[in-house]
């Protein structure tokens, strides 16, 4: 069973700053995924990484893979408090009929 | 659109009671998903199924725990006896062939 290790499991940060939290694995995946949660709800995807070394960006969110696509980060600039939620980043494999493997998650919490 | 759908939202019940959680998928999607989240273990898979059929049960905790999709449109999980161990938020998930799984609202189930 491939792991994925989040970090760090919490952050609490001001509105307004910068932060990175990282995804990482010893395995290779195919693809990787970030979602984020929000309390009472289910994970909403952001982002599908597949290529080593990919940079994908969503506004103030930039997503890195790996080059050897065992690891990923998302960095996000100027927080807000609607950035606030559990960010959880998930890798699939092809040798598992695509099935995601999820990280334990970051919970964020940006404050006013 | 209507998204995933799950019923209960709130489950309580107690010790050795049977417990069944609904699930319809996105119309058109031709995989839904089982997973349960808790703050010790994250989002674990439990079951997936391809076009009605269980692909990969291999997250079943154990026996006590069974799934069955009967037509596209329809999914249950049910556990008997339910036991506090298994207190959790348990979510479903669908998805259009390899494309973005979409999580429903979940349903919270404490067991007393």
């Amino acid at each position: 069973t491939q792991l994925l290790e989040q970090s760090p499991q919490f952050l609490s940060i001001q509105e307004g700053e910068n932060l990175t939290v990282y995804c990482n694995s010893s395995s290779v995946f195919s693809s990787l995924q970030w979602y984020r949660q929000e309390p009472g709800e289910g994970p909403v995807l952001l982002v599908t990484v597949v290529t080593g070394g990919e940079v994908k960006k969503l506004k103030r969110l930039t997503f890195q893979f790996g080059d050897a696509r065992k690891d990923s980060s998302l960095h996000i600039t100027a927080a807000q408090p609607g950035d606030t939620g559990l960010y959880l980043c998930a890798g699939e494999e092809m040798s598992s009929n695509y099935k995601l493997t999820f990280g334990k998650g970051t919970l964020l919490t940006v404050n006013p | 659109d209507a998204g995933v759908i799950q019923s209960p939202r709130h489950e309580v019940t107690e010790m050795g009671q049977e417990v069944t959680l609904r699930c319809k998928p996105i119309s058109g999607h031709n995989s839904l998903f089982w997973y349960r989240q808790t703050m010790m273990r994250g989002l674990e898979l439990l079951i997936y199924f391809n076009n009605n059929v269980p692909i990969d049960d291999s997250g079943m905790p154990e026996d006590r725990f069974s799934a069955k999709m009967p037509n596209a449109s329809f999914s249950t999980l049910k556990i008997q006896p339910s036991e506090p161990r298994d207190s959790a938020v348990y979510f479903c998930a669908s998805r259009p062939g390899l494309g973005t799984q979409y999580f429903g609202p979940g349903t919270r189930l404490l067991v007393l």
